[in-house]
């Protein structure tokens, strides 16, 4: 079946520090494929999104490629801010763009020290 | 425009108590997702409601149930309330979900249900 498989937290990090979450999928099909963020006692967000092949998702300072031939979409930030600390989560959705059905990864959880 | 509210916040039951959680989606948004957050099993889709009709279903016991209103307004219910059933329970919103090309799915804060 369908699975996402994120690297294990928690990572810590000092302030301009250089980011990279690992996410790797196994999916049928041509899976959209997400990064949402959490912060502490709120919902999910959506952070960064690509539908296809080779697409870079990119929004405030975080990107992710779609590689398909290595099964991946790993987050990437070249410099962290405090505020960045939160939890991560990898997800895919075989509906073709759409985020119905959205399968996670179990999450990484981010601390960065000033 | 208002986000996704559910309530309530937080929730205590006993074993063996039913409960049932709200969630008003944006206006306008017509699909209505839940999903389930634990610390073992992670994220984990429940089902996802459209014009009043379940459209997609996760792998979860018939004890989990849902409905959604004409105002798209929804619920989900949990009978006979397990242990196990403590966890964060999050709805999302979208336009109008799976069967579309592009839907963003926006979460509400979720509600803490701890059964003891």
């Amino acid at each position: 079946g369908n699975s996402v498989t994120q690297m294990e937290g928690p990572v810590t990090l000092s302030e301009e520090a250089f980011l990279t979450i690992n996410c790797t999928y196994t999916a049928t099909g041509y899976p959209s494929l997400f990064w949402y963020v959490q912060y502490p006692g709120e919902g999910l967000q959506l952070l960064l999104k690509a539908t296809k092949a080779d697409d870079k998702g990119s929004n405030k300072g975080f990107e992710a490629t779609y590689r398909k031939e290595t099964t991946s979409f790993h987050l990437e930030k070249g410099s962290v801010q405090v505020s960045d600390s939160a939890v991560y989560f990898c997800a895919l959705s075989t509906y073709g763009g759409s985020q119905g059905n959205l399968i996670f990864g179990k999450g990484t959880k981010l601390s960065v020290k000033p | 425009k208002a986000g996704v509210t559910q309530t309530p916040r937080y929730l205590i039951k006993t074993r063996g108590q039913q409960v049932t959680l709200s969630c008003s989606p944006i206006s306008g948004h017509r699909s209505v997702s839940w999903y389930q957050q634990t610390p073992g099993q992670g994220l984990q889709f429940l089902f996802e409601y459209f014009s009043e009709t379940q459209r997609n279903k996760g792998n979860f016991p018939g004890r989990f149930s849902g409905r959604q209103f004409s105002n798209s307004r929804s619920e989900m219910n949990v009978s006979t309330l397990e242990l196990g059933d403590s966890a964060l329970y999050l709805c999302a919103s979208s336009l109008t979900g799976v069967d579309s090309s592009y839907n963003e799915q926006f979460f509400g804060p979720g509600t803490r249900l701890t059964v003891l």
